[in-house]
């Protein structure tokens, strides 16, 4: 099983600064990695698939990058509603999908 | 929009058969995706169980496959999970999603998810 390791587990940021989530496989996943977004009481949305691709209706502020193992979510200017528990999710070809441990984004 | 609404008891018996059913509103379930579910507990965070095309092909997960059955009813236009000999750490908010296969081999990434339910495993 491939292991997506979250870092930082919290990230304190100011509204309207920017902040980098980073997610770490333990193999290589090439670009196969999605990043979903969680507020209190909700599903998780698809933010990002491809490493890199914005699913639709998402914002430019949020970005992806990365590949192989190394991967970053970044919000250029936070606003007040992406306070949220942020995800990763591989999707190489083994078997089975895993999710990291998610990155909490609280306000500073 | 698709809309997905997740059914189904909210608390098994241990060693129990968990079942619950996803109806899909707004898409029609033949339509060339894969429908899957996902769950959620506090201790192990998000957990792919498995995924079901159509024509029943399926993609489970390894370590729940030996208990787990995902079934599709096309005429209803919706899908079932049901996971056997349940145990407390089958305890949690179970989602049903649409999965979108990205590779060949059919791996695949969640873009519309139900709002999910809470399931206890508890005498």
């Amino acid at each position: 099983e491939i292991v997506m390791t979250q870092s930082p587990a919290t990230l304190s940021v100011s509204p309207g600064e920017r902040a980098t989530l980073s997610c770490r496989a333990s193999q290589s996943v090439s670009s196969n990695l999605a990043w979903y977004q969680q507020k209190p009481g909700q599903a998780p949305r698809l933010l990002i698939y491809g490493a890199s691709t914005r699913a639709t209706g998402i914002p430019a502020r949020f970005s992806g990058s990365g590949s192989g193992t190394e991967f970053n979510i970044t919000i250029s200017s936070l606003q007040s509603e992406d306070f949220a528990v942020y995800y990763c999710q591989q999707y190489n070809n083994r078997l089975p999908w895993t999710f990291g441990q998610g990155t909490k984004v609280e306000i500073k | 929009q698709v809309q997905l609404q997740e059914s189904g008891p909210g608390l098994v018996k241990p060693s129990e058969t968990l079942s619950l059913t996803c109806a899909v509103s707004n898409y029609s379930i033949t339509s060339g995706y894969y429908w899957g579910w996902v769950r959620q507990t506090p201790g192990k965070g998000l957990e792919w169980i498995g995924s079901i095309y159509q024509s029943g092909n399926t993609y489970y997960n390894p370590s729940l496959k030996s208990r787990l059955t995902i079934s599709v009813d096309t005429s209803k236009n919706q899908f079932s999970l049901r996971l056997s000999s349940v145990t407390a750490a089958d305890t949690a908010v179970y989602y049903c999603v649409r999965a979108r296969v990205a590779t060949v081999k059919g791996s695949q990434y969640f873009d519309f998810w139900g709002q999910g339910t809470l399931v206890t495993v508890s005498s």
